[in-house]
């Protein structure tokens, strides 16, 4: 399988179970982006990672936590979120960080949340 | 700090007619700027950057930093345009964010 892929594909989750979103990219990227795209709000970034360090975290609450174990996998660990989270979440590769190639970013379909 | 407008949520245009797809952005610095493009059931990729200074499925766009715009045209509309457009700019050089408009979602009528 070829590009970025996330599973699961929707998720269902109640404000204290634990779940986790999956990421995986077959293009030999470096980076990994998690972004969250809220109902009538741009895209936010959330998680940078490059070669498996994290260089970049918006702000994002600590209920969200990121884990890139190798340059292809990335994944979003959930706990004890509120309904306001509820959204789709895009993962996307670049070869190299967006500042130093192209701006091209790869994405995933996306994981379609909700926190009941 | 960096923001991206897109004015238009919603934008139908008749086959065959132009099409203008408006971004305003707003960046004390020289930006680049991208449009990025999401058709139906299908995921979110690039169609063009300025630096490139490319035509992409013949639509083109001009940055105009006097406007602080980036456009998006195409003289003759397609149903197959008919897709969700994000406008996005990435700040200068050592930032690893590019920052999305919220999007236009344009239908071309048969």
């Amino acid at each position: 399988e070829t590009g970025v892929t996330q599973t699961p594909r929707h998720l269902v989750m109640g404000m204290t179970n634990k779940k986790s979103l999956k990421c995986e990219q077959h293009l030999g990227h470096n980076a990994m982006y998690w972004y969250k795209q809220s109902a009538k709000k741009p895209l936010e970034l959330m998680f940078v990672y490059s070669l498996e360090e994290r260089v970049e975290n918006n702000s994002v609450p600590s209920r969200f936590s990121p884990e890139c174990p190798n340059s292809s996998h990335l994944f979003l660990h959930l706990h004890t979120l509120q309904p306001e989270d509820s959204a789709l979440y895009l993962c996307a590769s670049s070869q190299d960080l967006v500042s130093a190639n192209t701006g091209e970013l790869f994405f995933g379909e996306g994981s379609r949340l909700t926190v009941l | 700090a960096q923001r991206v407008t897109q004015p238009e949520k919603l934008l139908s245009v008749f086959k065959g007619a132009p099409v203008e797809l408006k971004c305003n952005y707003s960046y004390s610095g020289s930006p680049e700027l991208f449009w990025y493009v999401q058709y139906s059931r299908q995921r979110l990729q690039l169609l063009l950057r300025h630096i490139s200074r490319e035509s992409i499925k013949g639509f083109t766009a001009d940055l105009n930093k006097g406007e602080t715009s980036f456009h998006l045209k195409k003289p003759f509309a397609q149903e197959e345009d008919s897709a969700m457009y994000y406008c996005a700019l990435l700040p200068a050089s050592g930032a690893n964010n590019l920052f999305f408009g919220t999007g236009t979602r344009l239908t071309v009528i048969p």
